[in-house]
């Protein structure tokens, strides 16, 4: 599992409120991404960060921010949960340059 | 814009080779990879191929690549029940960041 986890597995929330999630890894790798997984979809890349406090946007970026204070932790926040934003949201860390690995995934619910 | 497709479904019986198929538009894609999710999981890593291979061979996975025609297909040999999961082929450039971009996932059911 390349030492990820994601926190929570599972979360219910209500349209307007901010959610925060959070992926932790524990072998220091550099890049870090956050990507959400709908069907039809496959995954998609909304973030994703290249170091302490270096972040960028990916694909589907709207209504979406990150943070990384620590190497070992990369958060994903909406400000403001959209029932759009019902998904499940994966974590990966770059192992080598060619190589991503995902932590288990957080599935999210916006009523 | 870059464009990964794939087959929605496969069903194949136990025992027979299974083939999935992806199509991909960008051709400056270093990397082309295969992940297995099972139920409720997330994304394994199956295998990978450098673009400038055309064949890769581990275990009962094959991965052939015709560049010419964007194609990448997984061949499973000897399919298992406990091969039944979504197979996602994604493409990577290969730089520092590697972003990938995936495809919709192939359905592969497995009857015994």
């Amino acid at each position: 599992d390349a030492g990820i986890t994601q926190s929570p597995r599972h979360k219910v929330t209500e349209t307007g409120t901010p959610v925060t999630l959070r992926c932790h890894q524990t072998e220091n790798h550099r890049y870090m991404y956050w990507y959400r997984q709908d069907p039809g979809h496959g995954l998609r890349l909304i973030h994703y960060s290249y170091g302490v406090k270096d972040t960028d946007k990916g694909e589907v970026s709207d209504g979406y921010s990150v943070s990384r204070s620590k190497t070992e932790d990369f958060l994903l926040t909406l400000e403001s949960a959209t029932s759009s934003q019902t998904s499940v949201y994966f974590c990966a860390i770059s192992v080598k340059q060619n190589e991503q690995f995902f932590g288990p995934g957080t599935r999210l619910t916006v009523l | 814009g870059e464009d990964v497709e794939q087959s929605l479904f496969l069903s194949v019986r136990e025992g027979d080779s299974s083939v999935i198929n992806c199509t991909y538009t960008d051709s400056s894609s270093t990397y082309l990879y295969w992940y297995k999710q099972e139920p409720g999981a997330g994304l394994q890593l199956l295998t990978y191929i450098f673009s400038n291979m055309d064949m890769k061979q581990d275990q009962r996975l094959t991965v052939l690549l015709n560049k010419k025609d964007k194609h990448l297909s997984l061949r499973i040999a000897d399919t298992q029940t406990g091969d039944s999961a979504i197979y996602f082929c994604a493409e990577g450039n290969g730089d520092a960041g590697n972003m990938l971009t995936f495809g919709g996932g192939t359905r592969l059911m497995v009857k015994p």
